[in-house]
């Protein structure tokens, strides 16, 4: 069965960039039917949705990240990941990759895998 | 950006009762509204998707319901493991949006 991990430093100095990796494991990322995702959890903003990630490197992210985001697949290590630049203390949170599928007649979006999430903390 | 307000935040019940949780979208979202489980040191798990469908594996005492901009989750007949906190999201729009949570415990 499909499964994501993510992987990456746990402590990221303020000002400096946030870099994670996503590994699927259990099936292809080049799948024609999912876009891949990340999403971070902190006690003050809860669950917000970073950005997601086509095979083919299309991606849309969430603008209140002011374009601090880069995200990109290795279709060949089954991987995709993300960088963050000029992180603060508010980026710290636990990051998850998760797998964006579309489901029913009407192709409703959902995040239906996830990876068990890294905690990211940024700190001097 | 579409917002989202659960309530209550917090609710304490007991095995067997049926417990109810509302979530309010600042605007319109058609059906596209998912419910999330989470639990503990653990990701989200989805539970229903397009409002009231339940995704593959989840029992049937899950239940969801509404459109436009008012949700519900209903949970009939609350088991040990489903002591968790919920969470909604929409799908109608990017940005994706969450609700804050509800922290279901036990009384």
């Amino acid at each position: 069965q499909l499964q994501l991990q993510e992987s990456g430093p746990g402590l990221v100095k303020p000002s400096e960039t946030l870099s994670l990796t996503c590994t699927v494991s259990g099936g292809s990322i080049s799948s024609s039917d999912y876009y891949w995702g990340w999403i971070r959890q902190s006690p003050e903003k809860g669950l917000e949705w970073i950005g997601s990630i086509y095979h083919s490197g299309s991606t849309y992210d969430n603008p209140s990240l002011k374009s601090r985001v880069t995200m990109s697949v290795d279709t060949s290590k089954n991987q995709f990941s993300l960088k963050m630049r000029s992180v603060t203390a508010a980026d710290t949170a636990v990051y998850y990759c998760a797998r964006r599928s579309m489901v029913g007649a009407n192709y409703f979006d959902v995040f239906d895998i996830w990876g068990q999430g890294t905690l990211v903390t940024v700190s001097s | 950006d579409t917002q989202m307000t659960q309530s209550p935040s917090s609710l304490s019940a007991s095995v067997g009762d049926r417990v109810t949780i509302t979530c309010r979208t600042s605007q319109s979202i058609s059906s596209f509204l998912n419910w999330y489980q989470q639990k503990p040191g653990k990701a989200p798990k989805l539970l229903i998707y397009a409002a009231s469908t339940l995704h593959s594996g989840v029992p049937s005492r899950f239940s969801g319901s509404g459109s436009g901009s008012d949700f519900t989750l209903t949970i009939s007949s609350l088991q040990p493991e489903d002591f968790a906190t919920y969470y909604c999201q929409q799908s109608y729009s990017t940005p994706y949006t969450f609700g804050q949570g509800t922290r279901l415990d036990i009384k």
